[in-house]
């Protein structure tokens, strides 16, 4: 099946420092996901990627589907942007998750 | 519903005995899925509905676990004979078509900590 690795599995900041989180996937894909899980467990949308740049606020994605990697950027972190990052992608009816990067802000 | 919502957040139980979990998927999704998520294994996939099709059961993994969908809209993941090594966080998603190559997202419930004492 479909390999997701993501790099770094730890991060350490302190507010307001920029970070960019990688996520390489082993075969061509037309569906990739990044998730937050936030303390409480719940895993949140950040964006639908395949292809392309999106920007959402302080949060920005690019997906290179060619070089099969996409990043994650997160400007001016907050303390709130704590907690576990997964990139997934879709195949054959299912998501196959990253083991996700550990971001811990400090304030 | 606004979101994907899973019933109850929180079990303990003993080994041995069964349990079950409900996911009832945003309204109008015709796809849904159930996700594991361990200490030791991270996320893995378990099972997936697609409107009326035959589920998808690769990812259950034991004859142990089974899931049903009523009415193509709420699921019960059934773990029967429980082991300490279920304990794990059980995540249900819903997607709008699903299918072998969606271009869509999938949306997740907020979970069930299932604790194997």
């Amino acid at each position: 099946g479909i390999q997701v690795e993501q790099s770094p599995p730890d991060l350490i900041l302190q507010e307001g420092a920029n970070s960019t989180l990688r996520c390489n996937f082993s075969d061509s894909v037309n569906n990739l996901q990044w998730f937050h899980q936030n303390p409480w467990g719940q895993l949140i949308n950040l964006f639908y990627i395949p292809s392309g740049t999106k920007q959402n606020g302080r949060l920005s994605a690019t997906t290179v589907a060619t070089e099969r990697y996409s990043l994650l950027y997160i400007s001016s972190s907050q303390t709130t942007d704590s907690g576990v990052y997964f990139c997934a992608v879709y195949s054959y009816g299912k998501l196959t998750f990253g083991q996700g990067t550990i971001l811990t802000v400090h304030p | 519903g606004a979101g994907v919502s899973q019933s109850p957040s929180n079990k303990v139980t003993e080994k041995g005995k069964d349990v079950e979990l409900r996911c009832d998927p945003i309204s109008g999704h015709t796809a849904l899925y159930w996700y594991r998520q361990s200490l030791g294994q991270g996320l893995e996939f378990l099972i997936y509905f697609q409107g009326n099709s035959a589920p998808d059961k690769s990812g259950l993994p034991s004859d142990r676990f089974s899931a049903e969908r009523t009415g193509g809209s709420v699921s019960t993941l059934t773990i029967q004979r429980t082991q300490q090594e279920d304990s794990a966080v059980y995540l249900c998603a819903s997607s709008l078509v699903g299918g072998p190559y969606p271009q869509e997202t999938q949306y997740f419930g907020p979970g069930t900590r299932l604790l194997v004492l």
